[in-house]
């Protein structure tokens, strides 16, 4: 079974600066997929950014990069340049690479990391 | 391409009472996930349908149940509410596209309260 640990419970940042959220897993699999997700006080659950474990570069979409180190097995969530809109819940997810189409899938989620962005 | 939908968006039921819960996916998506939130427990998963078959499914009573439809759309049903199963449920879609891409688009959850 796969494990998901957010340690941060919470954590500020005023806007325009950069913060990093910080994301543990533990799994005896070798394929799978590491996400980012945010969750707004609206409860959409939006998709930040995306790693594929096979992939030694590290994901990046915008303002938002990961650190993604295999061997560590720690995958952490940079936000540069934070604004506002950004105050949200943060969640670290895991979903192992599904041996062929028709295999299952699930997401496994941490505990998340509620950020707030200050003016 | 419009985006999960799930409704109703809100629901109060009594225990003992059953729900139905619907979600349809983002077009052209085949997979459909189910995952209860609450304070306590965080995010768990529920199930996944795929072709209109459960693929993999979570540590959770036979009361809860689900369905695909040959559109692709979902149902997930509670039988006998409990107090316990006040959550926000989200359901995800799917490309489910072998080699592509498995990330799951979620949306705006059913709110449901058992009193």
């Amino acid at each position: 079974a796969q494990t998901v640990t957010q340690s941060q419970p919470e954590m500020s940042v005023q806007e325009a600066e950069t913060v990093t959220l910080s994301c543990t897993y533990d799994t005896s699999e070798s394929n799978y997929y590491l996400f980012w997700y945010k969750q707004p006080p609206s409860r959409q659950m939006i998709l930040v950014i995306r790693q594929e474990a096979y992939k030694q570069q590290n994901a990046t979409e915008n303002r938002f990069s990961v650190n993604f180190q295999k061997a560590a097995k720690s995958f952490s969530l940079k936000i540069s340049d934070s604004q506002l809109g950004d105050t949200a819940m943060y969640f670290c997810a895991f979903m192992k690479t599904a041996l062929e189409e028709t295999s299952g899938s699930r997401l496994t989620f941490g505990e998340g990391t509620q950020l707030t962005v200050n003016p | 391409k419009a985006g999960v939908t799930q409704t109703p968006r809100y629901l109060i039921k009594t225990r003992g009472q059953q729900v139905t819960l619907s979600c349809s996916p983002i077009s052209g998506h085949r997979s459909v996930s189910w995952y209860q939130q609450t304070p306590g427990q965080g995010l768990q998963f529920l199930f996944e349908y795929f072709s209109e078959t459960q693929r993999n499914k979570g540590n959770f009573p036979g009361r809860f149940s689900g369905r695909q439809f040959s559109n692709s759309r979902s149902e997930m049903n509670v039988s006998t509410l409990e107090l316990g199963d006040s959550a926000l449920y989200l359901c995800a879609s799917s490309p489910r596209r072998w080699g592509l891409s498995y990330e799951q688009y979620f949306g705006p959850g059913t709110r449901l309260t058992v009193t």
